[in-house]
């Protein structure tokens, strides 16, 4: 079945260092691919997402581009913030499709210390 | 101010002695769901609603109980806790199933639920 396969952390950096989160997935159509994050004592908020092969997501700094023939979808920031601590989640849907759902990453934990 | 509401946000309780967690979203939304998140093993559904009165199992649902009486409420019930169901448990809604998939899903704060 659809599967996503996310780097086991935690990750920890120095501020305004360049941040590398890999996600590679597995799915049978044309998923959307999305990140999650989320901050302590606080539910998942979306943060990025790409709807089709080529596509790139960005918010507050992250990207992330969807690549169809690699199967990865990697989040980078070209420089973190201590503020950017947090579990990140990547994910995966067929839109709605026989899934009825999104397929989470086991999460990854970035530290940032000053 | 929209969002989802998960109470209570911690508990702990003992194996067998029922409970319910609740959940509420004031943005009229169709789509819900609950989620359980564990270390190593990510978010894993537990059940889906796409609607009053219909819901469904996903991956893990065994153990759990939810119902969907009104569009804003979705509690999760554990009829016999055991410790294996002690985690981290999610509420999250969307306006319709293709919104949740395509473009956001909202969640609540979480339930930090142990049970000795």
């Amino acid at each position: 079945g659809d599967s996503v396969t996310q780097m086991e952390g935690p990750v920890t950096l120095s501020e305004e260092a360049f941040l590398t989160i890999n996600c590679t997935y597995t799915a049978t159509g044309y998923p959307s691919l999305f990140w999650y994050v989320q901050y302590p004592g606080e539910g998942l908020q979306l943060l990025l997402k790409a709807t089709k092969a080529d596509d790139k997501g960005s918010n507050k700094g992250f990207e992330a581009t969807y690549r169809k023939e690699t199967t990865s979808f990697h989040l980078e920031k070209g420089s973190v913030q201590v503020s950017d601590s947090a579990v990140y989640f990547c994910a995966l849907s067929d839109g709605g499709g026989a899934t009825n759902k999104l397929i989470f990453g086991t999460g990854t934990l970035l530290a940032v210390q000053p | 101010e929209a969002q989802v509401t998960q109470n209570p946000r911690y508990l702990i309780t003992v194996t067998g002695k029922k409970l319910t967690v609740t959940c509420s979203q004031n943005m009229n939304h169709e789509y819900m769901s609950w989620y359980r998140q564990d270390p190593g093993l990510g978010l894993r559904q537990i059940y889906y609603s796409m609607n009053v009165e219909v819901t469904d199992k996903g991956d893990v649902p065994e153990g759990y109980k939810v119902s969907r009486k009104e569009k804003r409420n979705f509690p999760l019930i554990l009829e016999s806790p055991s410790p294996n169901q002690t985690s981290l448990y999610f509420c999250a809604s969307s306006l319709n199933l293709w919104l949740a998939t395509n473009e956001k899903l909202f969640f609540g704060s979480g339930t930090q639920l142990s049970v000795l």
